[in-house]
């Protein structure tokens, strides 16, 4: 059964430091992973789409990394600041059969960046 | 700027009153999911189609809910007769499906309230 894990369920670090979220899988035959983030009350945001294939993504600061042999992703956020408080969840897909798909969450860590 | 569109965002009605979600997925995107979001249970799949065909409704109590898409513009999620323990965000996301997966995108959700 393919399940994701998110630890630590929540995180407060103070701005300005460099920061890991992490995100576990249990099946290594992924098809994609995605992170978002989600504010309060809102929907959720894409932030990186990382395909089997690649080892990682980036956009500003962020940078999201995948290896699927130790079943991990990595979001790592540089130089965080108050607005990356939010919770952040990752979504992993695998491929079943005639191109369908399961998606699997995982509970998210909500993370607060203190001014 | 795409984006999906969720309607209603808020909705207060009384217990066993009839309940219509709606949503616009990104014009061209051809697959569309419903999730519910509790604090308790986080977000659950309700239905998930592709190109307007349901592909997955086992997380939707049959009972009740129903999902259709009329066209491929429109996405409704149904609640008949509602029951306070329907209130919950419920989100519509899209993407493109089948063997290119891409992103998948969220709208704000409609927050729901049963009485």
């Amino acid at each position: 059964k393919q399940e994701v894990t998110q630890i630590p369920a929540a995180l407060s670090v103070p701005e300005g430091e460099n920061l890991v979220l992490n995100c576990s899988f249990t099946d290594s035959a992924i098809y994609n992973l995605q992170w978002f983030r989600q504010d309060p009350g809102k929907g959720l945001t894409s932030l990186l789409l990382i395909q089997s294939s690649q080892r990682e993504q980036t956009s500003g600061r962020l940078n999201a990394s995948l290896d699927k042999s130790s079943g991990r992703s990595t979001l790592y956020i540089a130089a965080s600041q108050p607005g990356d408080s939010a919770t952040y969840l990752c979504a992993v897909r695998w491929l079943v059969v005639d191109s369908n798909y399961q998606l699997i969450w995982g509970a998210g860590t909500k993370l607060i960046i203190k001014p | 700027d795409a984006r999906v569109t969720q309607t209603p965002r808020h909705k207060v009605t009384e217990m066993g009153q009839e309940v219509t979600m709606r949503c616009q997925p990104i014009l061209g995107h051809n697959t569309v999911f419903w999730y519910r979001q509790t604090m308790m249970q986080g977000l659950e799949l309700l239905a998930y189609f592709r190109n307007r065909a349901p592909l997955d409704d086992s997380g939707m109590p049959k009972d009740r809910f129903s999902a259709e898409m009329p066209d491929a513009t429109l996405a409704t999620l149904k609640i008949q007769p509602s029951e306070p323990r329907d209130s919950a965000v419920y989100f519509c996301a899209s993407g493109s499906g089948g063997r290119v997966t891409g992103e998948l995108f969220f709208g704000e959700g409609s927050r729901l309230t049963v009485l």
